[in-house]
């Protein structure tokens, strides 16, 4: 069946601009969840979805940084006003119990 | 930071028994032990988790010692796609837990 995408796969910021990650999780799954994996590292949590609910949002680095489940499927990560640290992987992951199944990842350059 | 050591890599010959260890000595008695791997270029694939009994599955087994500080994930005949990063995650039992990654055993696997 259909796995995690993201969308897009690779995307190109100018520093200061404004982008927006989408994530398509599994259908049917309540937990949604957001890494950011900077290069050479492993990945790190940034947020927590529980159908539409945010429940944890400790992880993101910065006011800079929104996520949003309206409607308990998709999500999006909005990032304002990018900056070159920026600069990583952005994973998604679903889950129906205990494992999480991990999308392809949005590589975000900023330059 | 991450509840878990591992080395920072190995290497196994093809067609071999590859061990991953890993100490997680400060393991809480309702927390599990799970296994992801990254291929180059690939988001997290979930392995294998236990809380306290060996455990097999089609892609490994895992060990767990009976204290519970230790494990070793077995990849028993290791072949070139294996060539990965190993994470070892200690996290708790339901779909809430977010995973906290270290960096992980890079595992090369050669001909």
């Amino acid at each position: 069946g259909a796995g995690v995408s993201q969308s897009p796969r690779y995307k190109v910021a100018k520093r200061g601009q404004d982008v927006a990650l989408r994530c398509d999780p599994i259908s049917g799954h309540v937990s949604l969840f957001w890494y950011q994996q900077a290069l050479g590292q492993g990945p790190e949590f940034l947020t927590y979805f529980q159908n539409e609910a945010q429940l944890d949002k400790s992880g993101l680095p910065s006011d800079r940084f929104f996520a949003e489940r309206p409607e308990g499927s998709v999500s999006t990560l909005k990032i304002q006003r990018t900056q070159q640290e920026d600069s990583a992987v952005y994973l998604c992951a679903s889950s129906p119990s205990r494992s999480q199944y991990f999308g392809p990842g949005t590589r975000l350059l900023v330059l | 930071d991450a509840k878990t050591t591992q080395p920072p890599s190995m290497d196994c010959a093809e067609g071999r028994a590859a061990n991953l260890p890993c100490n997680h000595s400060t393991i809480s008695g309702n927390e599990y032990v799970y296994w992801y791997r990254q291929i180059h270029s690939q988001g997290p694939q979930y392995i294998i988790h236990g809380l306290k009994n060996n455990e097999t599955n089609e892609m490994a087994s895992l060990i767990i010692t009976e204290d519970r500080k230790s494990s070793t994930l077995i990849l028993p005949h290791a072949t070139l796609r294996d060539t990965a990063v190993y994470y070892c995650i200690v996290s708790g039992a339901d779909n809430t837990d977010k995973l906290i990654f270290g960096t992980g055993t890079r595992l090369q696997v050669f001909p």
